[in-house]
């Protein structure tokens, strides 16, 4: 069974560019979440999504959104990047919305230069 | 809300020991708490996790314990090999999903295991 899958692992943009990020759950899941870590940090919030539906979101500013598919799977979407939008971004799913035993993909490494 | 703090950030060990890297958490509603490993190219692999109606949790060399009273849970791993050595991440929840409900992590600890 395939885990959760990230696309792409690794991604070097410019300031003010947008980028979009995606991530497959593991079959059966339907609760999709994104998280933030940057060099040295926990892991941080930004959305979840829950049967294509957003369930909570994190203190981030609005050139951050997200979706999720019929599917499940999701994208995560940023605009107007900043330098300080570089980290790793992670995707996890869960069976259900509540956020036990959510299994975390490789993420996607951002750079912003 | 809830924060949740890690120590140590750093942690060294032989080969053979055993590895503690202790978490508090703020809100006692919190009541579910995993551990991650995280290593490079990997990501982050679910190891084990415990709730709050148990006091302790075991998985061959891995144990969590967790101290409700006092708001704090333990990682112990025994019989430490160098495949060990990676970042591990306490998180905790309330387990009810959305804004509120979603996995408040710390800062992570970086075990090195010496051969």
């Amino acid at each position: 069974d395939a885990g959760v899958t990230q696309s792409p692992t690794h991604l070097i943009k410019t300031r003010g560019q947008h980028v979009t990020l995606r991530c497959s759950p593991i079959s059966g899941h339907k609760s999709v979440s994104w998280y933030q870590q940057v060099l040295g940090q926990g892991p941080q919030f930004i959305f979840q999504y829950y049967e294509k539906e957003e369930r909570g979101r994190g203190n981030f500013p609005d050139r951050f959104s997200a979706r999720q598919f019929p599917n499940y799977s999701s994208e995560l979407n940023v605009n107007a990047l900043l330098l300080g939008d570089s980290a790793l971004y992670l995707c996890a799913s869960s069976l259900q919305a509540t956020n036990t035993e959510a299994f975390f993909g490789q993420g996607t490494r951002l750079t912003v230069v | 809300g809830e924060n949740v703090e890690q120590h140590p950030s750093t942690l060294s060990v032989q080969e053979g020991d055993s590895a503690v890297i202790k978490c508090t958490y703020s809100d006692s509603a919190s009541n579910y708490f995993p551990w991650y490993k995280q290593e490079l190219g990997k990501g982050s692999q679910l190891i084990i996790d415990i709730r709050s109606n148990v006091g302790e949790k075991k998985d061959q060399r891995i144990a969590v314990t967790l101290n409700k009273t006092a708001k704090h849970f333990s990682l112990h791993i025994t019989e430490t090999q160098p495949e060990d050595s990676a970042v591990y991440f306490c998180a905790a929840t309330t387990g009810s999903g959305g804004s509120q409900g979603n996995l408040i992590f710390g800062k992570g600890t970086k075990l090195s295991v010496k051969p």
